[in-house]
């Protein structure tokens, strides 16, 4: 079964430092991967997938991942981290044989210090 | 266009009440999907439709949850009666298709909480 880990429970940077989210995932096949944000009370964005193909793939709000196959990572980064970026970041892997069903990780919370 | 819309935002019961809950899809969005998130965890899969069939409910407690999608649209969350554990946040989300990996919208939740 596939699974998502996300090391880090919390993580605080301050504005204007660079960010980077751990993602390790396990999944038997060719992995598809996302990043999502989840700001308080709203519903899941997406920030960026990777299906195939290059492997630093760009989203939206400045961040971008890079797939590791020999890792099995995905880590999310940024160079710059804006005040507006604190909220709860969450990986997942999705299953086509599945329904596109997502499996998610336990999530990052960041804050970010002025 | 307007989003995933969930409604209500917030609901409070006593345990042993009956809650509903009510998702509304992007429109033309074939697929829905029902996700159970606990409080510091990420999103489980609860069921998932393909219009007006449910063709993944396999981690559905069906002894007190159930859910329908009528007409293939809108679609309802029950659960009878509610235990305390049910405290989470119920997330609905939609996508054009299931079978090529269309991203999947979600909804702004709706935040249970049992007393």
């Amino acid at each position: 079964a596939q699974s998502v880990t996300q090391p880090d429970i919390h993580i605080t940077v301050s504005e204007g430092a660079s960010l980077e989210l751990r993602c390790n995932y396990s999944y038997g096949a060719t992995p598809y991967l996302f990043w999502y944000v989840q700001s308080p009370g709203q519903g899941l964005q997406l920030l960026l997938k990777y299906f195939s193909g290059d492997t630093l793939v760009q989203g939206i709000k400045g961040f971008e991942a890079e797939f590791k196959r020999s890792q099995s990572s995905f880590n999310l980064r940024k160079p710059s981290v804006h005040w507006s970026d604190a909220a709860e970041y969450f990986c997942a892997v999705g299953d086509l044989n599945a329904g596109n069903m997502l499996t998610f990780g336990g999530g990052t919370r960041l804050m970010v210090k002025p | 266009e307007a989003g995933v819309v969930q409604s209500p935002r917030y609901k409070i019961i006593e345990k042993k009440q009956p809650v509903a809950f009510w998702c509304n899809p992007i429109s033309g969005h074939n697929t829905l999907y029902w996700y159970l998130q606990n409080l510091g965890q990420g999103p489980e899969l609860l069921i998932r439709y393909e219009n007006e069939e449910a063709v993944d409910d396999s981690q559905l407690p069906k002894d007190r949850f159930s859910a329908e999608r009528l007409k293939g649209v809108d679609s309802t969350l029950k659960i009878q009666p509610a235990e305390l554990g049910d405290s989470a946040v119920y997330l609905c989300a939609s996508s054009l298709r299931w079978d090529s990996y269309n991203e999947q919208f979600f909804g702004p939740g709706t935040r249970l909480t049992v007393l």
